[in-house]
């Protein structure tokens, strides 16, 4: 049972161009969350997605950002037109489904090796 | 406003030595919270995960504890080893009325010398 993948591991863009980052969450789960880290920086929250819907993007800036979740395929997040100040590392996490009320499940996220995202 | 807050922001121990992380935090209603360790360039790993009612879990080397009165948490790891030098980065879930949410720390950049 493979990780949760991201590609590419390391992206340069200049800028003004688009970048797309991917992530194939771990075999089972269905919800993704999207993180970055600044450097010297903690991971902050962006989005949170389950297949073919956003659930939660309060943490995702609201121009040149946007992030989808397929029925089929990785989970995408595109950054268009983008400026020095997106240079940082994005990281996707993959956890099961919820369980209902009363369950113990765990529903431990567990994290890719993240983007590095350098814009020139 | 959810937060977690960790101290030291850095810390640089002996190999051998005992070492302890804390962590406070705001974040209500409370889920669970989880200490990572997050190697240089990669992404961060679950060290072990605590729920309200557990006041400590250890995970070999590594004992977590947790007050959910004082809302803090600490991070024990005994016997350093040079492979521990990482970020350990506490994370809560919780807050805001739903559960799917991790608020992270800052994490403390461990540095173990030989």
């Amino acid at each position: 049972n493979a990780g949760v993948m991201q590609n590419p591991r390391h992206l340069v863009r200049r800028r003004g161009q688009e970048a797309r980052l991917r992530c194939s969450p771990m075999k089972g789960h269905s919800h993704v969350y999207w993180y970055r880290q600044l450097p010297e920086e903690g991971l902050k929250f962006m989005v949170y997605l389950q297949k073919e819907n956003i659930i939660d993007e309060s943490g995702m800036p609201k121009e040149r950002f946007s992030a989808e979740f397929p029925k089929e395929g990785p989970s995408i997040l595109r950054i268009q037109q983008v400026v020095r100040g997106d240079s940082a590392a994005y990281f996707c996490a993959s956890s099961p489904p919820r369980p209902r009320a009363g369950s113990t499940l765990n529903t431990e996220a567990f994290f890719g090796q993240g983007t590095r995202l350098t814009v020139v | 406003k959810n937060q977690v807050e960790q101290s030291p922001q850095s810390l640089i121990i002996l190999e051998g030595k005992n070492c302890t992380l804390q962590c406070n935090y705001t974040v209500s209603p409370f889920s669970n919270l989880r200490w990572y360790k997050q190697d240089t360039g990669r992404g961060p790993v679950s060290l072990t995960i605590m729920t309200f009612s557990e006041n400590t879990k250890s995970n070999g080397r590594y004992t977590a504890t947790l007050d959910a009165d004082t809302k803090q948490s600490s991070l024990h790891i005994t016997a350093s080893q040079l492979s521990d030098s990482a970020s350990y980065i506490c994370v809560v879930r919780g807050g805001g009325g739903s559960n799917y949410k991790l608020t992270f720390g800052k994490g403390t950049l461990l540095t173990v010398n030989p």
